[in-house]
């Protein structure tokens, strides 16, 4: 089964700087996909960003971006330029490369981010 | 990307009782919905696959006769949780499944079992 660790329950960083989160999973596949989602405290969740196992290409989405190391099975987030609306708990998540009911999402237990003026 | 609602967003009821959760996909035809619970400072746990047209697929140790799910249309799931009691007061997500196999997420219902 695949697993998925977050081991920064939280972090905080100052607004303006940069702060990378980690999350680590386990699997035994070789192509699948990898996620960063954003639940701020309205509790909606939004993706903020995806990486495909078989691009070596790191995903990036404005000022988020992702460090993917695929042979340590290592997958974090640096979010530059911080603002305070980056305050939220962020989730890793990890997909099989399949669509329909294969497309489960197994998350990590989550990294809480503090925004500081 | 899609928009899903949920109703309600908040329900309070009493302990023995049913409450029904829907999640609505509104501009999405959605064969397949996921329904994920949130304890308070914990993680999403999935907790069963909608399939429209089919039963739905529950993962282990969730109870199906508890936590019933009927997937009528492409753009309608609900989840109802029968005789309900405290220890079901939880959040409960919902999430539509996209052909490129991403899911888009619900805002959440907030249940709480008197």
């Amino acid at each position: 089964a695949q697993t998925v660790t977050q081991s920064q329950p939280e972090m905080s960083v100052q607004e303006a700087e940069t702060v990378t989160l980690s999350c680590t999973y386990d699997t035994s596949e070789s192509d699948y996909y990898l996620f960063w989602y954003k639940q701020p405290p309205s509790r909606q969740m939004i993706l903020v960003i995806r990486q495909e196992a078989y691009k070596q290409q790191n995903a990036t989405e404005n000022r988020f971006s992702v460090n993917f190391q695929k042979a340590a099975k290592s997958f974090s987030l640096k979010i530059s330029d911080s603002q305070l609306g980056d305050a939220a708990m962020y989730f890793c998540a990890y997909r099989r490369a399949f669509t329909g009911t294969a497309s489960k999402l197994t998350f990590g237990t989550g990294t809480r981010l503090q925004v500081t003026l | 990307g899609a928009v899903v609602s949920q109703h309600p967003s908040w329900v309070i009821c009493k302990s023995g009782t049913s409450v029904k959760i829907e999640c609505r996909s509104l501009d999405f035809q959605a064969t397949t919905m996921f329904w994920y619970r949130q304890f308070p400072k914990q993680s999403l746990m999935l907790m069963a696959t909608s399939n429209e047209g089919s039963k739905a697929t529950y993962e282990q140790g969730v109870e199906k006769d508890k936590f019933l799910i009927n997937h009528a249309s492409l753009t309608l799931s609900t989840l109802t949780v029968t005789s309900a009691h405290p220890e079901d007061s939880s959040f409960y997500i919902c999430s539509v499944l996209l052909g490129g196999g991403e899911q888009f997420f619900g805002p959440g219902t907030r249940l709480t079992v008197l």
